[in-house]
This record gives C-alpha cells, sequence and structure tokens, in this order.
C-alpha cells in the first residue's frame, strides 16, 4: 500500500542539539509539507517542497530546516535554535499544490525535550 | 483573509444519535473545503472534500458535509454516531487555485458516550 512513513514515532532532543525527523513517501507525490500540531492551535506550515530541490517557508518557519534531493523524501531538522521545540510534527503530501488536492498525513513524530 | 472557525473545541454524543459538527469559514475566492479526522497519536486521515461540485459532500464511515454558501458554513454530520467515531476532527480550507494555500482549523474532539 501507498503511504507516508514517518520516522521516528519518539523523539527526544538534548539542549544545543539538532535532531531530523524522517519522512518518505511512495505515492509519487510532488508536493510535501511539515507540519507543527500543538494542543488546541490545529495546525501550522513549517516548510512546504512543490518539487525536488525546491522548498519554501511556511509561517513557523524559523529554527527549523527542511532539504528535498529526492521526490519521496523530505527530512526536517528541528535545529537548538528552536527554543520550544515539544510538538507533534506531521508529514504530508499531495499529488501537486492545487488548491483542490487533498493532503496525505503520516503519523507524525512526537518531539519532547530531556 | 481566509480563515476557518470551528464552533465547538468539545462535542459529546450518545452512541447511536446524530452527530453535528460545525465549521464557518471565510474566503475571498472559491474555496475547496475538507475535513478530516485525527486518532490519538495518529496522522489526519481524509473524511470528504468539497470542490464547487455537489454541496452535499459523502465521505467514509457514513459522513456528509453541506457546503452552503449564503452561511459560509461546512458542516459536518453523521446520522448515528459509533464508538470508534471518538476522535479529533479538522475542518481545512483551501484555495489559490495553482498554488494551495491551505488554513486548519483548531479542531473538535468528539466523544461518544456507551
Amino acid at each position: 500500500d501507498g503511504g507516508i512513513t514517518q520516522s521516528p514515532k519518539y523523539l527526544f532532543r538534548k539542549e544545543g542539539q539538532n535532531v531530523t525527523l524522517s519522512c518518505e513517501q511512495n505515492l509519487n507525490h510532488d508536493a510535501m509539507y511539515w507540519y507543527r500540531q500543538d494542543p488546541g492551535q490545529g495546525l501550522r506550515l513549517i516548510y512546504y517542497s512543490q518539487i525536488v530541490n525546491d522548498f519554501q517557508k511556511g509561517d513557523i518557519a524559523e529554527g527549523y530546516s527542511v532539504s528535498r534531493e529526492k521526490k519521496e523524501s523530505f527530512p526536517l531538522t528541528v535545529t537548538s535554535a528552536q527554543k520550544n521545540p515539544t510538538a507533534f510534527y506531521l508529514c504530508a503530501s499531495s499529488i501537486d499544490r492545487g488548491s483542490n488536492q487533498p493532503q496525505h498525513f503520516g503519523d507524525g513524530t512526537r518531539l519532547s525535550i530531556l | 483573509a481566509q480563515s476557518v472557525t470551528q464552533l465547538d473545541s468539545h462535542v459529546s454524543v450518545s452512541e447511536g444519535t446524530p452527530v453535528l459538527l460545525r465549521c464557518n469559514y471565510s474566503s475571498s475566492y472559491s474555496p475547496s473545503l475538507f475535513w478530516y479526522v485525527q486518532h490519538p497519536n495518529k496522522g489526519l486521515q481524509l473524511l470528504l472534500k468539497y470542490t464547487s461540485a455537489a454541496t452535499l459532500v459523502k465521505g467514509i464511515n457514513g459522513f456528509e458535509a453541506e457546503f452552503k454558501k449564503s452561511e459560509t458554513s461546512f458542516h459536518l454530520t453523521k446520522p448515528s454516531a459509533h464508538m470508534s467515531d471518538a476522535a479529533e476532527y479538522f475542518c481545512v480550507v483551501s484555495w489559490g487555485g495553482g498554488y494551495q494555500k491551505v488554513t486548519f482549523g483548531t479542531g473538535t474532539k468528539l466523544q461518544v458516550i456507551p
């Protein structure tokens, strides 16, 4: 079955440490997204990518970085500059960035501070 | 500005009774509208979408939603709640033609009482 795989499911970060969250899709989708979910706030867009080797900042990109070297992969790095990284991170993809295209989501990575 | 408001943060129903989750949107453009469901520690799953075709949209698991332009609403309904429907539900508005902008509602937690 096609889908999106996020790993790890749980991740812990120490002070001053960068951590990388993995997102892989086998849906052959062009567009990929990273969201942060905090209780009561819905989902907020961190970064998105429309095509390989291209990505754009979303609404809350500070303290995060991404790469899109392959169509199926869109890893997110949470850097030490992100002072409040504890959250549930969701990766999504869509066929393209057309407004009528639904997004398909992975099962998320929960990041906590040690 | 585009926005989406989920009018209830929590809804509680008895098993076998109807479900109504309310969503109002604001958009200067012709929007696409979606409902997603999220079970604990999982990603979001698409329930249904409206993309300017029929105003009554049927989705998975017996859910449906009606697009009412005059009321700027897209409420989600189900005739009879099942225990497995207990989850969080997100209303999402998307617009922009070939350039997708997406706004998520803050979610409604549905509790189903046996």
